[in-house]
């Protein structure tokens, strides 16, 4: 079984729809992150979550929440998706930084969005 | 703030002859450095990674990367193109202990017969 999850692998909506995309991992890593990937502008970070209690912005939060449910849970949320979130979305963890860890993220294979 | 450039998003190469993907960063201090590669539909596998010492860096694959401070850059590179090197090729940067990796736009990397 792949490290990092993402459910669901695909999916199409509408606008307006609230959608959530969830990611588990049993890397045992505190730290969890959200970016989203579009052609041209590489990936840009949505959230991240570098322990339970301890939710941060990324820059391009708008539109978007997540919830950590758990340490090894951290979904996203598009309370009401619109067309331009049309996007390659990837969870991603890694360890602490520092003391031997270098921050190097471990991805999961991503969420393919589309909302029409 | 920290930011990562890569000059070229597409790259075509003959199988078997060398490449180079280039990676100039900005970041005030000796920044932690990423090579991650992304197959078509699949997610992103590190290649390499710099955060002190030598400053060329064996990853996966075959590839290496030097870190240039006086250019600010972390340029790839592999001797040999295989088809299946075929890929995006991101290039990232982690300046501090925030923890957070910031990515170049991505090299598409095409290889030819």
């Amino acid at each position: 079984d792949a490290d990092v999850t993402q459910t669901p692998r695909n999916r199409i909506t509408k606008t307006g729809k609230r959608i959530m995309l969830e990611c588990s991992q049993t890397k045992g890593h505190d730290r969890m992150y959200w970016y989203r990937q579009d052609p041209g502008l590489g990936l840009r970070l949505i959230y991240y979550s570098f322990d339970v209690k301890d939710i941060n912005k990324g820059e391009i939060s708008d539109g978007y929440s997540v919830s950590r449910q758990a340490q090894a849970k951290f979904s996203l949320s598009l309370e009401s998706a619109i067309p331009n979130q049309t996007a390659l979305y990837f969870c991603a963890t890694s360890d602490f930084f520092g003391q031997g860890a270098t921050g190097e993220l471990f991805f999961g294979e991503g969420s393919r969005l589309t909302v029409l | 703030a920290q930011s990562v450039t890569q000059p070229d998003i597409h790259i075509t190469v003959s199988e078997g002859a060398s490449l180079e993907l280039r990676c100039n960063y900005s970041y005030g201090a000796t920044p932690y450095l990423f090579w991650y590669v992304q197959s078509p539909g699949q997610g992103l596998q590190l290649l390499l990674k710099y955060f002190s010492g030598d400053t060329l860096v064996q990853g996966i694959k075959g590839f290496e990367a030097e870190f240039k401070r006086s250019q600010s850059s972390f340029n790839l590179r592999k001797p040999s193109v295989h088809w299946s090197d075929a890929a995006e090729y991101f290039c990232a940067v982690n300046g501090g202990r925030g923890g957070k990796l910031i990515f170049g736009q991505g090299t598409e990397l095409s290889v030819k017969p």
